[in-house]
């Protein structure tokens, strides 16, 4: 699975959109760009993936560049329960192997 | 809520107990995973499970003995384990060629936090 590269942590207002990087300059044609969440001592939650159109879903929003290699995961209204690591993984379709979650970003919605 | 749950929650040991743990899947998936969890590094792929085959092992240690009856429930059979194996387990589940999907998207648990005295 190809690398991907976040800022290691962000603040957001509440009630303001989120906008969390990506880049993943190596991805090839057959990976998927997936986002998890994981909120302190709890089990990573899924909140979206992309292959290259823009994505939506009743949590949030993925937009992929045009040429793949960095997308941005958008959550247009936080809140005070979306402070949590993000992740980013690029993944081979159909892949059943150990999902990889590097360190990916803090984030923190304050008041 | 994601549909796959875990007991116990929280569990306390000593080295010379036998434990087990529990998930089940309420999503009609057809695959499911184990997956450690140690503090400061990365979630760590135990074991995978497809239509109640094991088809993946990570190298994990006989004390740590995996049990999966049907699609929906998977179990963690624990035995004379060390400190060491202290951390959270995870479980996670996902659909197994499911179209539309576009690869296996798993979903995990809130995970047990195993402490082993």
């Amino acid at each position: 699975d190809a690398k991907t590269t976040q800022p290691p942590s962000m603040d957001c207002a509440e009630g303001r959109a989120a906008n969390l990087p990506c880049n993943h300059s190596t991805i090839s044609g057959n990976e998927y760009v997936y986002w998890y969440r994981q909120i302190h001592s709890q089990g990573p939650q899924y909140i979206i993936h992309g292959l290259k159109n823009n994505e939506t879903n009743e949590m949030a929003s993925l937009i992929i560049t045009e040429d793949r290699k960095s997308s941005t995961l958008i959550l247009p209204h936080a809140t005070l329960r979306d402070t949590a690591v993000y992740y980013c993984i690029v993944r081979v379709a159909g892949s059943q192997g150990n999902l990889i979650f590097g360190k990916g970003t803090k984030l923190s919605v304050k008041p | 809520e994601t549909g796959v749950t875990q007991t116990p929650r929280h569990l306390v040991m000593g080295m010379t107990n036998k434990k087990s743990l529990k998930c089940e899947q309420h999503l009609g998936h057809n695959a499911m995973y184990w997956y450690k969890q140690s503090a400061k590094k990365p979630l760590e792929l135990m074991f995978v499970y497809n239509f109640k085959e094991q088809t993946e092992n990570n190298s994990v240690p006989s004390r740590f003995s995996p049990e999966c009856p049907n699609s929906s429930h998977l179990f963690l059979h624990l035995h004379t384990l060390q400190p060491e194996d202290s951390a959270l387990y995870l479980c996670a589940s996902s659909p197994l060629g499911g179209a539309g999907l576009g690869g296996e998207t798993q979903y995990f648990g809130p995970g047990t936090r195993l402490l082993v005295l």
